[in-house]
């Protein structure tokens, strides 16, 4: 079946460094492809999505392309600030199925001032 | 604003009795919802596809007379948690797919935090 494989955490790093959590993805067909992230204690946001082959997703500074050669869609951000700590799900949604939305593990991201 | 709101947010209850969480759509029809939960540290493993007038589907391994879900209109599903323990302590979010919408177009309610004592 469908599954998302996305790197362990925690992650941490200082303030204004550079972050990638790789995400790569099994799936028949050609599904949707998302990263939510989840502050202490809150639910899921949408960060960003990319539905079709190239795109690239991007919000708030972060960025993710779809790449279907390697089957990733690999989080990155430039600079990240202290208020980016949360944990990030990479997930896909196919678009049969009964658009079941199919979750990463999670990885924590803490990021120092 | 949030699209899909679920109630209530946090609830302690005892061991032994039933809990019901609610997920309704604000603004759009959902033909479909889907309930999760989520345990501390955990990803997020799908519970149910709640359709509409129709029976829910469950995941393997989820007890569907213990997870009941009830989608009576396209505005409202609610999960009830029957004869709730410990172990059944989690958080529960939903999700909702704008019929109106092509078929990606789905909102996450807030979550729903069950304590059981």
């Amino acid at each position: 079946g469908d599954s998302v494989t996305q790197m362990e955490g925690p992650v941490t790093l200082s303030e204004e460094a550079f972050l990638t959590i790789n995400c790569t993805y099994t799936a028949t067909g050609y599904p949707s492809l998302f990263w939510y992230v989840q502050y202490p204690g809150e639910g899921l946001q949408l960060l960003l999505k990319a539905t079709k082959a190239d795109d690239k997703g991007s919000n708030k500074g972060f960025e993710a392309t779809y790449r279907k050669e390697t089957t990733s869609f690999h989080l990155e951000k430039g600079s990240v600030q202290v208020s980016d700590s949360a944990v990030y799900f990479c997930a896909l949604r196919s678009n049969t199925g009964g658009f079941k939305t199919i979750f990463g593990a999670g990885t924590r991201l803490f990021v120092k001032a | 604003g949030a699209v899909v709101s679920q109630h209530p947010s946090w609830v302690i209850c005892k061991s032994g009795t039933s809990v019901k969480i609610e997920c309704r759509s604000l603004d759009f029809q959902a033909t479909t919802m889907f309930w999760y939960r989520q345990f501390p540290k955990q990803s997020l493993m799908l519970m149910a596809t709640s359709n509409e007038g129709s029976k829910a589907t469950y995941e393997q391994g989820v007890e569907k007379d213990k997870f009941l879900i009830n989608h009576a209109s396209l505005t409202l599903s609610t999960l009830t948690v029957t004869s709730a323990h410990p172990e059944d302590s989690s958080f529960y979010i939903c999700s909702a797919r704008d019929k109106a919408l092509p078929g990606n177009t789905i909102y996450f309610g807030e979550g729903s935090w069950l304590t059981v004592v």
